[in-house]
């Protein structure tokens, strides 16, 4: 099936630095990818819409200028998480959707510690 | 508004028994229905959909769900439960639409008892 990658899987860094991670469909061209965030038992809640080759839409309350995307191609979103603070700290999770199916695939996430 | 309930926050039920995962929605458009679970540090793994046709819907893991329009419901069930079934279960609820983003429900967590 249908397979959505994320990299790094988990990533530590220092208060202040920026961290990208990158989203990849790998089988099937989206022009839509999502990105979650999922804090310790919780939901997924999410952060933003992005859109190849346009200016990615965000939900309320998610700060644009803190948590950049880019949609670069059909195959590859990036989040980057800029001058990272410890509340930061969560699990982001990207999905793509098939245009054809119109199902929704996951990536397996990514484990980001601001130390 | 557009969302997704599950009523139960933590669910305990003895390995072997019968499991029902309740989940209600509210959404403006055609629903189309899914269920997730989640074990601890890992990513989403999708056990079933509803798209369209038969409102009852198998799974892996020998789950299944119905789809009932009049309740806007869409709960999850299992026949016999195993140990290994003790995670998180997400019900999310999406449009048609490609460029649209699923709608979760704040999880139930299932423990499993010997």
């Amino acid at each position: 099936g249908a397979v959505v990658s994320q990299h790094p899987s988990w990533v530590i860094c220092k208060s202040g630095t920026s961290v990208k991670i990158e989203c990849r469909s790998l089988d099937f061209q989206a022009t839509t990818m999502f990105w979650y965030r999922q804090f310790p038992k919780q939901s997924l809640m999410l952060m933003a819409t992005s859109n190849e080759g346009s200016k990615a839409t965000y939900e309320q309350g998610v700060e644009k200028d803190k948590f950049l995307i880019n949609h670069a191609s059909l195959t590859l979103s990036t989040l980057t998480v800029t001058s990272a603070h410890p509340e930061d700290s969560s699990f982001y999770i990207c999905s793509a959707r098939d245009p054809l199916t119109y199902e929704q695939y996951f990536g397996p996430g990514t484990r980001l510690t601001v130390t | 508004a557009q969302s997704v309930t599950q009523p139960d926050i933590h669910i305990t039920v003895s390995e072997g028994a019968s499991l029902e995962l309740r989940c209600n929605y509210s959404y403006g458009a055609t629903p189309y229905l899914f269920w997730y679970v989640q074990s601890p540090g890992q990513g989403l793994q999708l056990l079933l959909k509803y798209f369209s046709g038969d409102t009852l819907v198998q799974g892996i893991k020998g789950f299944e769900a119905e789809f009932k329009r009049s309740q806007s419901s869409f709960n999850l069930r299992k026949p016999s439960v195993h140990w290994s079934d003790a995670a998180e279960y997400f019900c999310a609820v999406g449009a048609r639409q490609a460029g649209t983003a699923l709608i979760f429900g704040k999880g139930t967590t299932l423990s499993v008892s010997s």
